[in-house]
């Protein structure tokens, strides 16, 4: 079956740093692939996709490249800030319609 | 992207109790999906709600335990009946993106529930 396998966190880091988030995943033919956050409180937000293979999704200064030859989906975001503390999501959908499998999620706590 | 609304956004019920949730959506919208967020942990899917047809369930999940409605294209409900502390959990829907977007899915805030 499809499956997703991100790094555990907690992640800490301080104010300006550099963040990565590493996600593999686990499926037949060519998903597309997400990254949704949850700040505290809240329900989830989609931050960027992507839907086949070498696009690269952006937003909000994070950026994530769909690597087929490694199914990879890798965060990076260059300088992060207090505000982007939160649990990020790795997820993949088949097709349209077709439900999301998530990964386990990666707490950030970024510090002043 | 569409707009979710869901009611409530939480609750606190006694075990033994059925709370049942809405999901409001500001446009019509083909499927719609509810997922059970346990604390501390990942989203898992409940199951797949299709306008004018059962709702399909995923593995460990059985439609005495959570009923779901899909009256229209843009409202469903979700029922947790009979319930037990190992309930207690954030349950969020979400709906599939528009024409052309439809891989991507949007959620809504969720409802908090606490089963004492």
């Amino acid at each position: 079956g499809n499956s997703v396998t991100q790094m555990e966190g907690p992640v800490t880091l301080s104010e300006e740093a550099f963040l990565t988030i590493n996600c593999t995943y686990t499926a037949t033919g060519y998903p597309s692939l997400f990254w949704y956050v949850q700040y505290p409180g809240e329900g989830l937000q989609l931050l960027l996709k992507a839907t086949k293979a070498d696009d690269k999704g952006s937003n909000k200064g994070f950026e994530a490249t769909y690597r087929k030859e490694t199914t990879s989906f890798h965060l990076e975001k260059g300088s992060v800030q207090v505000s982007d503390s939160a649990v990020y999501f790795c997820a993949l959908s088949k097709a349209a319609g077709n439900k999301l499998t998530f990964g386990g999620g990666t707490r950030v706590l970024v510090k002043p | 992207s569409a707009v979710i609304s869901q009611k409530p956004s939480r609750d606190i019920c006694q075990r033994g109790t059925s709370l049942t949730i809405q999901c409001q959506v500001d446009s019509q919208v083909t499927m719609m999906f509810w997922y059970r967020q346990q604390p501390g942990q990942s989203l898992t899917l409940i199951a797949t709600a299709n306008q004018g047809s059962e709702a399909t369930y995923e593995s460990g999940f059985v439609i005495d335990k959570f009923p779901i409605s899909r009256p229209n294209l843009t409202f469903s409900t979700l029922t947790v009946s009979n319930m037990s502390p190992e309930d207690s959990s954030i349950y969020l829907c979400s709906v599939d993106g528009t024409s052309g977007s439809r891989e991507t899915q949007y959620f809504g805030p969720g409802t908090r529930l606490l089963v004492l």
